[in-house]
């Protein structure tokens, strides 16, 4: 069965730091990632996804992740944090096929430093 | 309508009522998944449809908890004799096929 692990309940960066979000992966096909992002109060937004295509994938808002198979790694990254950046991040896997399920990691809520 | 819809959008409810939380998918979603977030808890997997597929449900916490899909469309979650522990966001998400999931805005059930 797939999981997901996500390092770090909470991270804190400056504005204008690199933004690094973990993510590890347990899956016994080739997975398909996603991150997602939850703004307060709101529902969680798609920010990009990996379907086995292009290893590094770019998403919206800047953010970008790398599917690392050797490290089982799926982590969110972005050159540049903004204030705007502040929200929580799940990381979720699916095994994709007919028996789809969709689980995601514990969340990472980002705190942006002014 | 354009996205997943959740109603209500908040409940309170005393402890011990039944309550129902409804979802309605984005239309010709085959997939259907209901979701508890709890603070500090992330998102717990509870029930996933897939078309006429028999429903996962191993994240049922008791069997107090069940849902239903309706002509493959929507969904109800009851959760019966309802517990403080019950409090949380519940979230519904809908998807055609491995991609991305939709999420509706959630339920927020308060139990008193």
């Amino acid at each position: 069965a797939q999981s997901v692990t996500q390092l770090g309940s909470h991270v804190s960066v400056s504005e204008g730091a690199l933004v690094l979000l973990r993510c590890n992966y347990s899956s016994s096909v080739p997975p398909y990632l996603f991150w997602y992002v939850q703004y307060p109060n709101q529902g969680l937004q798609l920010l990009l996804k990996y379907t086995s295509a292009a290893t590094l994938v770019k998403g919206i808002n800047g953010f970008e992740a790398e599917f690392k198979k050797s490290e089982t790694s799926f982590h969110l990254t972005k050159p540049s944090a903004h204030m705007s950046d502040a929200a929580e991040y799940f990381c979720a896997v699916s095994e994709g096929g007919a028996t789809n399920k969709l689980i995601f990691g514990t969340g990472t809520l980002l705190a942006v430093q002014p | 309508g354009a996205g997943v819809s959740q109603s209500p959008s908040n409940k309170v409810t005393e402890k011990g009522k039944d309550v129902e939380l409804r979802c309605d998918p984005i239309s010709g979603h085959t997939a259907l998944y209901w979701y508890r977030q709890s603070l500090g808890q992330g998102l717990e997997f509870l029930i996933y449809f897939q078309g006429n597929s028999a429903p996962d449900k191993s994240g049922l916490p008791s069997d107090r908890f069940s849902a239903e899909r309706t002509g493959g469309s929507v969904s109800t979650l009851t959760i019966q004799r309802t517990q403080q522990e019950d409090s949380a966001v519940y979230l519904c998400a809908s998807n055609l096929d491995s991609f991305e999931a939709f999420f509706g805005q959630g339920t927020r059930l308060t139990v008193v």
